[in-house]
Order: structure tokens, then C-alpha cells, then sequence
């Protein structure tokens, strides 16, 4: 199993652009979750989906985040406009039932 | 909801010590008490978890205790080595629409720095 696929690793944009970063999940599981890292805040939950509805999304920042999973195996984090207080590590994870969570790697967003 | 709190957010050890971490969560309704390990430019990845039904669960050189009545859970490494340097989270989790598990709630992380 390749685990939770992340895509870009790294993504540095200009103020104002839309940034979308992608994710795969373990094939079979049901559940997925976008999180954000920052040393000021550490780990926050944006937004979970199971069975590839949205369940609780109380931690998307503002409109100018949305997320999508248009199918069992892939999930889309958008934002737009961008701004630089976005730079962050977003993870991307995945569990079955009621299994333990699988990160993917990460993507860097650096918003300039 | 949930609030899980780390400490300590630093830890060194020399190599061949043990190292501790301890967590407190607020909700006792929570059953499900993951830790990962993060090194660096990766993702977390969970190393050992624990639900509320156990008290102590042991795998090699890590362990961890669960003590429900006083809301509080710990990591303990047993002859640390300079690998087991990483950032290491402690989660907990409660039911979540009838699914056995919820959303996790992570403390904020412990940087363990193993020393050779």
C-alpha cells in the first residue's frame, strides 16, 4: 500500500493566487481529514469527511478555504485568495472504521 | 470539545535513559488514546495507541498508561536512542456519530532530543 498520497510536497505562491493541494487516500477507508501544522498553533482540524460527505468543517479558517472529495479516492483543499499568514504544513490523513489515523507526508505552503 | 494537554513541549535525554510524556484530556467521554511520532519533513506517524478499556499497553521499548479516573495518559521510551528523536503527539477521541472513533484532538507536541 503506497499510504495517503500528498500533492504538491512543496508549493510557494504569490499573495492573491488560488492554491489547491491534493490528496489520495488509503484505498478503503472511509474516513478524511485535512489538518494544518503551525508552531503557533500546532495540529488544527479543518475539515472531515466520511464516506466522502463533509461532516464537521468549524475549522476552516473563512470562506477563502473550501474542500472537496468528489470520490472515495481523492480529496482537493482550496484557497483562494491565498495570504501569507496561510504558510503552513497541511496533512492530509486517513482511517477505516474504527482504526487509527494515516498521515500522508505533507505540503508546504509558502505564500509570499 | 476535547482539550489535551502536553507536557513537557521540550525533553533531552542522554542516550540509554528513559524518557516520559505526559498528556491530560478534559472530555470523559473520550475512549481512544493514540501517540505519533514526527520526524522531521514527515508526516506523524502513530506508534502505539491505547483504548479505555486498558489500563497499560507495551510494545518493545515504548509503553503506555492510561489512568481514566484521573483524565491522564503517558508515553514512556525505555532505552532512548538518538532515533527516537522527533516531535512526539499525544491525541485523544470519543465516539463520533455511532463509528467507534471520532476526530482526534492532538496536544501540541514534544520535542525529544536523544543525546549519543
Amino acid at each position: 500500500d503506497a499510504g495517503v498520497i500528498q500533492s504538491p510536497r512543496h508549493e510557494v505562491t504569490e499573495m492573491g493566487q488560488e492554491v489547491t493541494l491534493r490528496c489520495k487516500p488509503i484505498s478503503g477507508h472511509d474516513y478524511l481529514f485535512w489538518y494544518r501544522q503551525t508552531m503557533m498553533r500546532g495540529l488544527e482540524l479543518l475539515i472531515y469527511f466520511n464516506n466522502n460527505v463533509p461532516i464537521d468543517d468549524s475549522g476552516m479558517p473563512e470562506d477563502r478555504f473550501s474542500a472537496k472529495m468528489p470520490n472515495a479516492s481523492f480529496s482537493t483543499l482550496k484557497i483562494q485568495p491565498s495570504e501569507p499568514r496561510d504558510s503552513a504544513v497541511y496533512f492530509c490523513a486517513s482511517r477505516a472504521g474504527g482504526a487509527g489515523y494515516t498521515f500522508g507526508s505533507g505540503t508546504r505552503l509558502t505564500v509570499v | 470539545g476535547e482539550n489535551v494537554e502536553q507536557h513537557p513541549s521540550t525533553l533531552s535525554v542522554q542516550e540509554g535513559d528513559s524518557a516520559v510524556i505526559k498528556c491530560t484530556y478534559s472530555d470523559s467521554a473520550s475512549n481512544y488514546f493514540p501517540w505519533y511520532k514526527q520526524e522531521l519533513g514527515k508526516g506523524p506517524q502513530l506508534i502505539i495507541d491505547i483504548r479505555s478499556n486498558v489500563g497499560e499497553k507495551k510494545d518493545q521499548r515504548i509503553a503506555v498508561t492510561l489512568n481514566k479516573t484521573a483524565k491522564h495518559f503517558s508515553l514512556h521510551i525505555t532505552e532512548t536512542q538518538p532515533e527516537d528523536s522527533a516531535v512526539y503527539f499525544c491525541a485523544a477521541s470519543s465516539r463520533d456519530r455511532g463509528s467507534t472513533l471520532g476526530r482526534l484532538y492532538f496536544g501540541r507536541g514534544t520535542q525529544l532530543t536523544v543525546w549519543p
